[in-house]
């Protein structure tokens, strides 16, 4: 069965101090690792797809990077509008594509 | 707007009635799915459609739920006899074809409380 663990749970940052979130998985034969941005009360906005090890996408203050266990989303420099819950996703053949969420990183970035 | 809408966007409801959410996908997205989330977790699959085609449900889509795509274009995923087990946000999304590792789309959301 496909799993993806998230950590932390929840991250407090000062604006303008970096940091990572990390997503580790375990799934039989990947296609996709996601990362999207919820806000309270509305559904995840997507951020990112990796499909290998070793490839790396940027937009803005993120960028995440992918290994075969896990993949991590950096965060540089934020700002309070970066606070959001970010959840992680892997996808593997079969099932429509459907994705196995872990249970997301509450970040908050503080002035 | 040409995202995934969903309607209503909030519901409340009575232990034991029925309810139903309507999701309209991106045009042209051939496949739509519906998750469920809960406070504190990340979405969990429901079931998900390729056109009119309702190729796979999950085992947490009890006997009790039931959804459609009728003409392959909007969805229906109706609850009956609703319990409090089932106040959740039911999201519906979309992605554009068959083709490996293509993008999922979400919409906004359906919110259910049922009291």
């Amino acid at each position: 069965e496909d799993q993806v663990t998230q950590s932390p749970e929840a991250l407090r940052l000062q604006e303008g101090e970096s940091s990572s979130l990390n997503c580790s998985y375990t799934v039989s034969g990947l296609r996709g690792l996601f990362w999207y941005r919820q806000d309270p009360g509305k559904g995840p906005e997507f951020l990112f797809t990796l499909y290998s090890a070793g490839e790396e996408k940027e937009k803005e203050r993120l960028k995440a990077t992918l290994t075969k266990k896990e993949s991590f989303l950096h965060i540089t420099a934020p700002k309070p509008e970066d606070s959001a819950t970010y959840l992680c996703a892997v996808q593997a053949p079969g099932g429509g594509n459907k994705l196995t969420f872990g249970t997301g990183t509450q970040l908050k970035v503080e002035l | 707007d040409t995202g995934v809408s969903q309607d209503p966007r909030h519901k409340i409801t009575k232990r034991g009635q029925n309810v139903t959410f309507r999701c309209d996908p991106i045009s042209e997205h051939n496949r739509l799915y519906w998750y469920r989330q809960t406070l504190g977790q990340g979405p969990e699959f429901l079931t998900y459609f390729q056109n009119e085609a309702q190729l796979e449900k999950s085992r947490l889509l009890s006997d009790r739920f039931s959804a459609e795509r009728p003409k392959g274009s909007f969805s229906t995923l109706e609850i009956q006899r609703t319990e409090q087990g089932d106040s959740a946000m039911y999201l519906c999304a979309s992605s554009p074809s068959v083709s490996l590792g293509n993008t999922i789309y979400f919409g906004e959301g359906s919110w259910l409380t049922v009291v």
